[in-house]
């Protein structure tokens, strides 16, 4: 049972323009929502993460998107740029638990 | 702050042997994670030590698979009699006792397993 789902698989973005990746889960227990960002050959790190007690959360470029109502978030990368270019990850786990648990990851291609 | 540390990197070996991993988390850290990742797919959660005891297992690790973490520093996970199926990235993670919170987690750059 996939608990989070992540989605496009791949994207392609011009430089300067919007990355939007989606996720969605359904585990209502879930209130911690980390996104991960993963260079190849590198382990994943933590870029940004949001609680359901909020609906959007920013640092700098990069903002999450919540809504509760619908059990989705979603990552936006604003002016995109080519060092954007990595595989990012939605997580989630929920309090007094701490294992997350992932979505299979967005491919993004930020072209010059 | 060193970060999470892990070694080797790569571990090419065959089908059959036995192999350990080590992870050196960050310092003031008393949580260690261990997760698995294979090509195209998100880490997968593995096992978890609070100091030095195994508080989680996940049905992923099988009786092949064994984990410690001796004196609540580093931990090593083993896999005996490998298989084609382990052939993976194993990743290590640290964060700080969560309590009614959430810390976020810090991953290593992983140890590559390729099986022969």
């Amino acid at each position: 049972q996939q608990q989070v789902k992540q989605s496009p698989q791949s994207l392609i973005v011009q430089k300067g323009g919007i990355s939007i990746i989606n996720c969605a889960y359904e585990n209502t227990a879930f209130d911690y929502f980390p996104w991960y960002q993963q260079f190849p050959g590198k382990g994943p790190a933590l870029l940004i993460a949001i609680r359901p007690d909020v609906s959007e959360k920013k640092e700098g470029r990069f903002t999450i998107s919540f809504n509760k109502s619908a059990k989705q978030f979603s990552l936006h990368i604003m002016d995109s740029q080519p060092g954007d270019s990595a595989t990012y990850f939605c997580a989630a786990t929920y309090s007094g638990y701490s294992t997350l648990t992932f979505g299979k990851g967005t491919m993004l291609l930020v072209s010059p | 702050d060193t970060g999470v540390s892990q070694d080797p990197r790569h571990k090419i070996t065959k089908r059959g042997q036995n192999v350990t991993f080590r992870c050196d988390p960050i310092s003031e850290h008393n949580r260690l994670y261990w997760y698995r990742q294979t090509l195209g797919q998100g880490p997968e959660f593995l096992t978890y030590f609070q100091n030095e005891a195994q508080l989680e297992k996940s049905r992923l690790l099988s009786d092949r698979f064994s984990a410690e973490r001796p004196k609540g520093s580093f931990s090593t996970l083993e896999i005996q009699r490998t298989e084609q199926g382990d052939s993976a990235m194993y990743l290590c993670a640290s964060s700080l006792y969560p309590g009614l919170t959430n810390q976020p987690q810090h991953f290593g750059d992983g140890t590559r397993l390729s099986i022969l």
